[in-house]
């Protein structure tokens, strides 16, 4: 088991472009959830699945933002036309039991927009 | 909906002398509460835990929180900090019921020395 794996760990983009982070869980982990960290900021709830079903989503996912979860397995969240206010680590966390009581995170990847 | 809020953004201490992180969270229902800690340019790791039970927890390398419910607080203490414990130190709050998502505070940077 290596943990929870993200992918790339960094991302430079210009704005206006897309771009796509990818998370594999925990292979055993039905539950996988995306956060945000800005700096100097707590970790924000983006959405969650179980299996390959988006059962929530913030207000912070906006239009530009989706995220999806194909077989139940890895997750990808791509993010539409950035813009320097999506500049953030964007962190993935699983868990088997329903609920953060059991989340393991991943070690992010970190967006820069220019 | 939950809040929490952690204080003190920065705590210096000197190595060897004991440390409080303040943590009180905001609910209408029963809470599930969390410290987590990040280490520079890495994920969160979970340090330790209130569910139920004995309100004093503790984690594996020192670490107690206990669970105050009349004063809404979940402060984090060691009696003696090592150099190593410096971080980012995260509080965090779920609702029991639907148990699917955290809720951060901004965060305390503990910042040991010799």
């Amino acid at each position: 088991d290596t943990g929870v794996s993200q992918n790339p760990r960094h991302k430079i983009t210009k704005r206006g472009q897309n771009v796509t982070f990818r998370c594999d869980p925990i292979s055993e982990h039905n539950r996988l959830y995306w956060y945000r960290q800005t700096l100097g900021q707590g970790p924000e709830f983006l959405t969650y699945f179980q299996n390959e079903a988006q059962l929530e989503k913030s207000r912070l996912l906006s239009d530009r933002f989706s995220a999806e979860r194909p077989k139940g397995s890895f997750s990808t969240l791509e993010i539409q036309r950035t813009e320097q206010g999506d500049s953030a680590m964007y962190l993935c966390a699983s868990s088997l039991a329903s609920g953060p009581v059991g989340y393991t995170f991943g070690s992010g990847t970190r967006l820069t927009v220019v | 909906a939950q809040s929490v809020t952690q204080l003190d953004s920065q705590v210096p201490v000197f190595e060897e002398a004991p440390v409080e992180l303040r943590c009180n969270y905001s609910s209408s229902v029963s809470v599930y509460l969390f410290w987590y800690v990040q280490y520079p340019n890495q994920g969160l790791q979970l340090l330790l835990k209130y569910l139920s039970g004995s309100t004093l927890v503790e984690s594996i390398n020192g670490f107690e929180a206990e669970f105050n419910k009349s004063q809404t607080s979940f402060h984090l203490r060691k009696p003696s900090v090592h150099i190593s414990d410096t971080a980012e130190y995260f509080c965090a709050v779920s609702s029991t019921g639907t148990a699917s998502k955290l809720t951060f505070g901004t965060g305390t940077r503990l910042q040991v020395t010799l």
